[in-house]
């Protein structure tokens, strides 16, 4: 089993839609969660982190956190074609090194 | 705007040839991560330093990889011999410690192709 599991997509959706990314983890410890966007050619951005249960909001992207179910979510919304890019997970336990999922590609739709 | 600076951008070598990647960490930032990035592969831990100290290079095949900090200021990763299987970006990062709950920031990678 993969530390963390991201679905590789392709996701595609419309220009305005709700996209939503998410995450599994398997180390129970996992204390900081980060998405990472990536466009193709560029290095990973962090975008967001989120370290306790529940929804943390910044501008159109919420990350959602769910620690039970090891269980990570992005959600972008009103999502625009310049949102196109591979998202990652990453997660680390305390100082310790941070662990990144394949990715997954979004698709924005005009 | 503060960065991670990596030389060279791009690199193309010939199979059997040493190729050493260097990476200028951010300014005050004690933590320094070296990742391989493939299609199928993703992103993968090479090796990171804290305050110039190596704590993690189980990532690295050691017979032909090799990381070194010998200062604050630079962090060099080498191989050698290089071999095709080693095209790859390779980025570096770098934070601080408390970056394992503040993440850390990419330099814009090395892109490795040995033919």
């Amino acid at each position: 089993q993969k530390e963390v599991e991201q679905n590789s997509g392709p996701l595609s959706v419309p220009e305005g839609a709700i996209a939503s990314l998410n995450c599994t983890y398997s180390d129970r410890g996992s204390q900081s969660f980060f998405w990472y966007r990536q466009y193709s050619g560029k290095s990973p951005e962090l975008i967001m982190s989120i370290y306790s249960n529940g929804d943390k909001e910044d501008g159109r992207f919420t990350a959602q956190l769910n620690k039970a179910s090891q269980y990570v979510s992005l959600l972008i919304r009103d999502s625009q074609p310049s949102d196109s890019a591979t998202y990652l997970c990453a997660v680390t336990r305390g100082y310790q090194k941070v662990t990144f999922g394949t990715g997954t590609k979004l698709q924005v739709i005009p | 705007d503060a960065r991670v600076t990596q030389t060279p951008r791009d690199k193309v070598t010939e199979m059997g040839q040493e190729v050493t990647m260097r990476c200028q960490p951010i300014l005050g930032h004690n933590t320094v991560f070296w990742y391989r990035q493939t299609m199928m592969q993703g992103l993968e831990l090479l090796a990171y330093f804290r305050n110039r100290a190596p704590l993690d290079d189980s990532g690295m095949p050691k017979d032909r990889f090799s990381a070194e900090m010998p200062d604050a200021t630079l962090a060099t990763l080498k191989i050698q011999p290089s071999e095709p299987r080693d095209s790859a970006v390779y980025f570096c990062a770098s934070g601080l410690s408390q970056g394992g709950l503040y993440g850390y920031t990419f330099g814009s990678g090395t892109r490795l192709t040995v033919v």
